[in-house]
């Protein structure tokens, strides 16, 4: 079954530095998300994307966040200036088709360390 | 007013035994539904959507009841294996392209 790939699995980062998170969607799937869950807390909504731009964003996705899919297969998101708030699990997602018609399959995620 | 709110529980339940959770939601344009599963440090799986008509999957039952804004997720025979966070998550069209997550719902099957 084609699954949602992310890397890394853990990042630590100093206070201020800048990280990118990796993902590469399921092939055949035409919208990606990136979603944050602070432990203990709910999956949270930070950005959908589609067609080479942001259809949506939440106000946690702010001046500090970019997304980009830099090649055919590749979606990033940066986080310039990591604040220590930013640690949390990060899951990149991606659906077949927009508008909540299809679920969201989720990548393993990223576990983002700020110290 | 929060989207959508499940109870955190926890359900301890003994193995064999049924179980189910509510999740509400508050606006009623809502259109689609799903219920994820999540291990401890895990992604949510998606579980099954949920259909007007209620839908069945083996030894789940997933049921939408618009008229009082929420979806509810039946487990008979409970696993050993069932014990995760069941999440529901909804999405409504004027809204876009984003899912409203619950906090989830612990459950633990013991033997």
């Amino acid at each position: 079954e084609p699954e949602v790939t992310q890397t890394p699995s853990h990042q630590v980062t100093q206070m201020g530095q800048e990280v990118i998170l990796r993902c590469v969607p399921i092939s055949n799937h035409l919208y990606f998300y990136w979603y944050r869950q602070i432990l203990g807390q709910k999956v949270e909504f930070l950005v959908s994307f589609y067609n080479n731009e942001i259809s949506e964003k939440s106000e946690i996705f702010d001046d500090q966040f970019s997304v980009e899919r830099p090649d055919g297969s590749n979606f990033t998101l940066k986080i310039r200036s990591t604040k220590l708030e930013d640690s949390a699990m990060y899951f990149c997602a991606s659906s077949e088709v927009g508008q909540g018609n299809s679920p969201l399959h989720f990548g393993n995620g990223t576990r983002l360390t700020v110290t | 007013r929060k989207e959508v709110e499940q109870d955190p529980g926890p359900f301890n339940v003994p193995e064999g035994a049924t179980v189910a959770f509510n999740c509400t939601y508050s606006n009623s344009a809502s259109q689609s539904f799903f219920w994820y599963r999540q291990d401890c440090r895990k992604e949510p799986k998606l579980l099954m959507s949920v259909y007007s008509s209620g839908n069945e999957d083996g030894r789940f039952t997933a049921q939408l009841n618009r008229a009082s804004q929420y979806i509810s997720l039946l487990i008979r025979d409970s696993k050993l294996s069932d014990s995760a966070t069941y999440l529901c998550a909804v999405n409504t069209p004027n809204t876009g392209n984003q899912f409203y997550f619950g906090t989830g719902t612990s459950l633990t099957v013991i033997p």
